[in-house]
């Protein structure tokens, strides 16, 4: 089965320029989540979906960051104006909901590193 | 809300010899508790993970106990070898919280030949 997909692997642009972020989940799986990784902050939760629909963005930076998700297997993130201290590894995950549990472990990309000069 | 501790943050380990990591949660609501294996330039990979009505779980090399009295819980690899040198990240979840993780800071474990 194919895992999470994240496009670019690699992103270097330059302050002020927007950068997307693309995903493409497990299919099947009705959970989305965009994470930001740093060394100094570790994983932090930026957003998530379910059934497409953004339930908790508190994670968002600010408002330059957004976040979009039209069907169940595309999501986008996107940094408009970028700036140096939003360099970070972008993770996105999925995760399937129901079934006997009601807690799913998160399937991870292999991330988006992210370079603004 | 919920904060994870893990320690330690570093650990090196002779191949051959067990590695423990010990996660504590704060919120007694918290419900599941999986553990991840970071390797270079790639995603966390979802190892083991473990439910509050189960006390220990293995898979092979790897076992994860639950404490939940103590609100702690613990990663143990047996018979260690270099391809387990990773960064490992434990998390918490409750119900309270719907799809959210609460992440450890992470271990950066390093098996020497």
């Amino acid at each position: 089965d194919a895992g999470v997909i994240q496009s670019p692997r690699h992103e270097v642009t330059e302050m002020g320029q927007e950068v997307t972020l693309r995903c493409k989940p497990i299919s099947g799986h009705n959970s989305l989540f965009w994470y930001r990784q740093t060394m100094m902050r570790g994983l932090e939760l930026l957003i998530y979906f379910n059934n497409n629909v953004p339930i908790d963005d508190s994670g968002m930076p600010e408002d330059r960051f957004s976040a979009k998700m039209p069907n169940a297997s595309f999501s986008t993130l996107k940094i408009q104006p970028s700036e140096p201290r939003d360099s970070a590894v972008y993770f996105c995950a999925s995760s399937p909901s129901g079934g006997g549990y009601s807690n799913q472990p998160q399937h991870f990309g292999d991330g988006t590193r992210l370079s603004i000069l | 809300g919920e904060n994870v501790e893990q320690h330690p943050s570093t650990l090196s380990v002779q191949e051959g010899d067990s590695a423990v990591i010990k996660c504590t949660y704060s919120d007694s609501a918290s419900n599941y508790f999986p553990w991840y294996k970071q390797e270079l330039g790639k995603g966390p990979q979802l190892i083991i993970d473990i439910r509050s009505n189960v006390g220990e779980k293995k898979d092979q090399r790897i076992a994860v106990t639950l404490n939940k009295t103590a609100k702690h819980f613990s990663l143990h690899i047996t018979e260690t070898q270099p391809e387990d040198s990773a960064v490992y990240f434990c998390a918490a979840k409750g119900d309270n919280y719907g799809q959210n993780f609460v992440f450890g800071p992470g271990t950066r474990l390093s098996v020497l030949p």
